[in-house]
């Protein structure tokens, strides 16, 4: 029962580095998100895709790409790391149908620029 | 803009005591409400959710009341263990399948 899984789970780059963030769900949802946790500042949304080919900007998108490979994997790129970007990244997902849908979280990876 | 806002933490409780959490939203018309858990090292779970107004969430003994007129959804437990002792998140829903957290309220329960 995996639900949605996040590699790697912990990873230190340089500033300027690049790196990619994996996510994939087994529920067949049709909805993914990325998420970043700062302190004492809850989760703010990145990106996310409402559905396989299709992606938006979501509260703090700047620095970051995505790309929805397929219904089940969506990943998160940082093309020149800052140490801004320095925090905890979460992927989630639900279902489609708007509204009420609970969303379902991997464990994190937590993430530090140097 | 709709936003959440929770009471700051630390909850610092003895096992046992009686736990609120408050909530409060600011969003046009009807969102959905939600109260996520976070154990430590660990992702976000639901914990309840409620979807229009006098809807009460219930789970694992914690309740949450949708109060229109007040614009909160407090969290209550009636007697907290200590592996209670974890992040709780409010968050709403404004209808359009994203959701908006709240700042976290950090719950340590001390036997």
């Amino acid at each position: 029962n995996a639900g949605v899984t996040q590699t790697p789970k912990f990873q230190v780059l340089k500033t300027g580095q690049s790196m990619t963030l994996q996510c994939a769900q087994d529920m067949n949802h049709n909805s993914m998100y990325w998420y970043r946790q700062d302190p004492g500042m809850g989760l703010r949304l990145i990106y996310y895709s409402a559905s396989e080919g299709t992606t938006d900007k979501g509260e703090v998108p700047n620095g970051y790409n995505v790309s929805r490979l397929n219904k089940r994997e969506f990943s998160l790129r940082l093309e020149s790391a800052a140490p801004s970007q320095t925090s905890v990244y979460f992927c989630a997902s639900s279902e489609a149908g708007g509204a009420h849908q609970p969303q379902h979280f991997g464990d994190g990876t937590r993430l530090s620029i140097l | 803009g709709n936003s959440v806002t929770q009471m700051e933490g630390p909850v610092t409780l003895s096992e046992e005591a009686f736990l609120t959490i408050n909530c409060t939203y600011t969003a046009t018309g009807y969102p959905s409400l939600f109260w996520y858990v976070q154990y430590p090292g660990e992702g976000l779970q639901l914990l309840l959710k409620a979807t229009k107004a006098d809807d009460k969430g219930s789970n694992k003994g914690f309740e949450a009341t949708y109060r229109k007129e007040t614009t909160s959804f407090h969290l209550e437990k009636g007697s907290v263990q200590v592996s209670d002792s974890a992040v709780y998140f409010c968050a709403l829903d404004y209808n359009t399948d994203k959701l908006i957290f709240g700042t976290g309220t950090r719950l340590q329960v001390f036997p």
